[in-house]
């Protein structure tokens, strides 16, 4: 069964804590991204990566970091030095250019 | 640069008649642009593209959009609205020179009601 797996679903996390969230796709796409979504404001784009071990920084990546060791893993770190991480986040993941993005069920970080 | 505008925040229509969402764009490429459905706390589900092939496409569930060049827009439409239709609705444009970076709109959030 093909498709993006976020986990987890919900999150908690008290100030101070790093936390990372997980994306895995098995549809064999080169690019993924993360994106993060406030209510209002549409999706903003964290980090990208089209290609395994590089990535680059998208429209709000301070506070934020990535890897992508294999081509079918893509998790993002939150860090302590984001100022107001609760949201809700998104992995997607694309055949290539011209194509459209496929989306993760996504997880709700909620900073205590 | 590249840029979406979503005319409406909030659109309520009754069940069985026409649904109209608008969006314009702006982009410096020939654009490819998406529509893209989210129902509450769930991920985004592809509606339909457009990436230069016609210029009224169908998608899934009724819905379609036509683009217009020389209006600049990318309205989506479908005929008569079910309750299943109630949900956020973005429009989309996609940069294919820079890594196939998506630009949102900031969504419209469409109810349906008896």
């Amino acid at each position: 069964d093909g498709g993006i797996t976020q986990s987890p679903k919900y999150l908690f996390r008290k100030e101070g804590q790093n936390v990372t969230l997980s994306c895995e796709q098995n549809l064999n796409h080169d690019a993924m991204y993360w994106y993060r979504q406030d209510p209002g404001q549409g999706l903003r784009l964290i980090y990208y990566s089209q290609i395994v071990n590089d990535f680059q920084k998208g429209d709000i990546a301070e506070g934020y970091s990535v890897s992508r060791e294999k081509k079918e893993s893509f998790p993002l770190t939150v860090t302590s030095a984001q100022k107001n991480p609760t949201a809700f986040y998104l992995c997607a993941s694309s055949p290539g250019p011209y194509n459209e993005q496929f989306f993760g069920p996504g997880t709700r970080l909620t900073v205590l | 640069a590249q840029s979406v505008t979503q005319l409406d925040s909030h659109v309520s229509v009754s069940e069985g008649t026409p649904v109209l969402l608008r969006c314009n764009y702006s982009s410096s490429y020939s654009p490819s642009l998406f529509w893209y459905v989210q129902h509450p706390n769930k991920g985004l589900q592809l509606l339909l593209k457009y990436t230069s092939a016609a210029t009224l496409v169908k998608g899934i569930n009724g819905f379609e959009a036509e683009f217009k060049k020389s209006e600049t827009s990318f309205h989506l439409t479908k005929p008569s609205a079910h309750m299943s239709d109630a949900a956020e609705y973005f429009c989309v444009v996609s940069d294919p020179g820079g890594g196939n970076k998506l630009t949102f709109g900031t969504g419209t959030q469409l109810k349906v009601e008896l």
